[in-house]
């Protein structure tokens, strides 16, 4: 069955990049059908969705987010990835990562465990 | 962007209560709402999507329904192990969104 795991720095300096990537295990990422996607959960709050990739790279993103957002695809590593410019200490979070289904536009299943990324100096 | 609104944003209840919670989305998103459990300190699980559809291995006692702006999740007879955060997530169109949430306490 397909797994994700997060991965990046869990310290964030303020007005730096964050950098995440997810490794998916136990089946493609190329397989069709599914888009890729980052969600967010800051300390205590409800979720957030920051965007969507598919294989080919076709990307969608929140408008809140999109000025600095960009997920990417690397389908020989079986990873995607994610990078938040400028950060603040509002982008502190928990970050998700999740296989959408079905491919154009759906729901989440399965996710990764999270990681903690706090935005500090 | 779409808003999806739960209520209530928490509740008590005990062991065998039946529990309902309501997503209102701020427009019509047809059949495209999906329900998410969260424990603490885990990621969220699909529980639904469409509306109703159950997510292979999710216990009978959770059912949804609901079309267009009004959504319920409701579970039968709550067990120990449902006590969590549940939230909605509607998919009708981009953005993505997911509601607030609501807290399923202890009574």
């Amino acid at each position: 069955q397909v797994q994700l795991q997060e991965s990046g720095p869990g310290l964030v300096k303020p007005s730096e990049t964050l950098s995440l990537t997810c490794t998916v295990s136990g089946g493609s990422i190329s397989s069709i059908g599914y888009y890729w996607g980052w969600i967010r959960q800051p300390p205590g709050k409800g979720l957030e969705w920051i965007g969507s990739i598919y294989y080919s790279g076709s990307t969608y993103y929140d408008p809140s987010l999109k000025s600095r957002v960009t997920i990417s695809v690397d389908t020989s590593k079986n990873q995607f990835s994610l990078k938040l410019s400028s950060v603040t200490a509002a982008d502190t979070a928990i970050y998700y990562c999740a296989r959408q289904i079905p491919a154009a536009i759906g729901w989440f299943a399965p996710w990764g465990q999270g990681t903690l990324v706090t935005v500090s100096s | 962007a779409i808003q999806l609104t739960h209520s209530p944003s928490s509740l008590s209840a005990s062991v065998g209560d039946r529990v309902t919670i309501t997503c209102r989305a701020s427009q019509g998103i047809s059949s495209a709402l999906a329900w998410y459990q969260q424990k603490p300190g885990k990621p969220p699980k699909l529980l639904i999507y469409d509306v109703s559809i159950l997510e292979g291995g999710v216990p009978s006692r959770f059912s949804g329904s609901g079309s267009g702006t009004d959504f319920t999740l409701t579970i039968s007879s709550l067990q120990p192990e449902d006590f969590a955060t549940y939230y909605c997530q509607h998919f009708n169109r981009y953005p993505l969104g997911f509601g607030g949430g609501t807290k399923v306490e202890i009574k």
